[in-house]
């Protein structure tokens, strides 16, 4: 079946550093992903998404990087600060509108 | 429209007893999906909808665990005869059915004592 992981459960940055999350799925079918935050106590909060089409997507602050060839996904934060502490999870689906598979999250930590 | 609204926030109960839970996806939403979730790890999907047709449904729905959406609008999850391990947080989330994400709603908390 399809599953997606995620690579180190903490993170631990500088307020101002780069942060780099990361995450490995194994279907190759999957076809679209989606970057999540999720504070304590509340919902998934859509952060950015990328379609297999495509190898690199920005948004505000953040970047998506996607390789099809190691299936394999990154989120970058730039200038991190202490407002993005929370747990990021990526989640892939094959289609449109189907059921998300999430991984485990990586907890974010943003020391001052 | 103010995104994906879940009711109740918070809901303890004690084993053995029903507990139903409301989700109002964003209106223009057709497609709306169950999810459970654990403290350390990700969303599990339980089951979606398409408008009012549910679609799927995962191995973890038991026969205890029901969702309805009759109207094609909000929906309910119901767990008879509750146990401690349903103890979660469940989530919804809606989408328009295409890939242009997936909106989840803050929750509910269920603890079953």
């Amino acid at each position: 079946g399809e599953s997606v992981g995620l690579h180190l459960p903490t993170l631990s940055v500088q307020e101002g550093d780069n942060s780099i999350i990361n995450c490995a799925y194994s279907n190759s079918a999957s076809d679209y992903f989606i970057w999540y935050k999720q504070e304590s106590g509340k919902g998934p909060q859509f952060i950015i998404d990328i379609r297999s089409n495509m190898d690199k997507r920005q948004g505000q602050r953040v970047t998506v990087l996607l390789n099809k060839t190691v299936k394999h996904l990154s989120l970058q934060i730039a200038a991190t600060q202490p407002g993005d502490s929370a747990v990021y999870f990526c989640a892939g689906t094959r289609g449109g509108g189907n059921k998300l598979t999430f991984g485990t999250g990586t907890q974010l930590k943003v020391e001052l | 429209d103010t995104g994906v609204s879940q009711d109740p926030r918070h809901k303890i109960t004690k084993r053995g007893q029903n507990v139903t839970f409301r989700c109002d996806p964003i209106s223009e939403h057709n497609r709306l999906y169950w999810y459970r979730q654990t403290l350390g790890q990700g969303p599990e999907f339980l089951t979606y909808f398409q408008n009012e047709a549910q679609l799927e449904k995962s191995r973890l729905l038991s026969d205890r665990f029901s969702a309805e959406r009759p109207k094609g609008s909000f929906s309910t999850l119901e767990i008879q005869r509750t146990e401690q391990g349903d103890s979660a947080m469940y989530l919804c989330a809606s989408s328009r059915g295409g890939e242009d994400g997936y909106t989840f709603g803050s929750g509910t908390r269920l603890t079953v004592v």
